[in-house]
């Protein structure tokens, strides 16, 4: 799988839109955009994924450049439960059950 | 909403004994996982299960480490002789819907094991 590059960490406050972005230069035309997050003490779960179009769910929305070398992970309003570590992570749509490959991803911090 | 299940939550261990971590997968999905996290790194991918036998595994899965599902809802992992580096968070993971999903589909993620070899 690509390789991804995220910031280490960043900070927002409750209650606003929090912007994760993703950069994979390297990102092959059948590579799929999965995010997990992992929350405290938790397995990671899984948030949302695309591959060409913007893509919204209950949880988030994933918005794709147009290039698709970088993608953003929006939050709309984020809360405090939404503080965690999110992955970013491209994944082939060939055959095969191989793993998800982690990173160090983002730590979000949400403020009061 | 069905969930992945693995027990017990906290296991300690003595070097050089063998460890059994227990999952349930989500009962309609064909392919599992395991994956561990020291303290402080990564997630990092051990092994992927279908069809009754190892699809992928990683270089950390080497011959002290085993998969089995023994009977159709239980998929263990097996450490034959724990050493102090298995300290770990152990993560199980099951994909892929018997009714229209596939290996790259969203993989669901258990609460973990807590290793601890002293």
């Amino acid at each position: 799988d690509a390789k991804t590059t995220q910031p280490n960490s960043m900070e927002s406050n409750e209650e606003e839109p929090v912007h994760l972005p993703c950069n994979h230069s390297t990102i092959s035309g059948t590579d799929y955009i999965h995010w997990y997050r992992q929350l405290p003490s938790q397995g990671p779960e899984y948030v949302i994924h695309g591959l060409t179009s913007n893509v919204n769910n209950r949880m988030a929305s994933l918005a794709i450049a147009e290039d698709r070398k970088s993608s953003t992970l929006i939050l709309h309003r984020a809360t405090l439960r939404d503080a965690a570590v999110y992955y970013c992570i491209l994944r082939d749509t060939g055959g095969g059950a191989d793993g998800l490959t982690f990173g160090k991803g983002t730590h979000l911090i949400i403020q009061p | 909403e069905p969930e992945v299940t693995q027990t017990p939550s906290h296991q300690v261990t003595q070097m050089g004994q063998e460890v059994i971590l227990h999952c349930v997968p989500i009962s309609n999905h064909l392919y599992f996982y395991w994956y561990r996290q020291i303290l402080g790194q990564k997630v990092e991918f051990l092994v992927s299960f279908y069809n009754n036998e190892i699809s992928e595994k990683s270089e950390i899965f080497d011959d002290q480490f085993s998969v089995e599902r023994p009977d159709g809802s239980n998929f263990t992992l097996k450490i034959r002789s724990t050493k102090l580096e298995d300290s770990a968070m152990y993560f199980c993971a099951s994909s892929g819907n018997i009714l229209a999903g596939g290996p790259r589909d969203t993989q669901y993620f258990g609460p973990g094991t807590r290793l601890t070899v002293l």
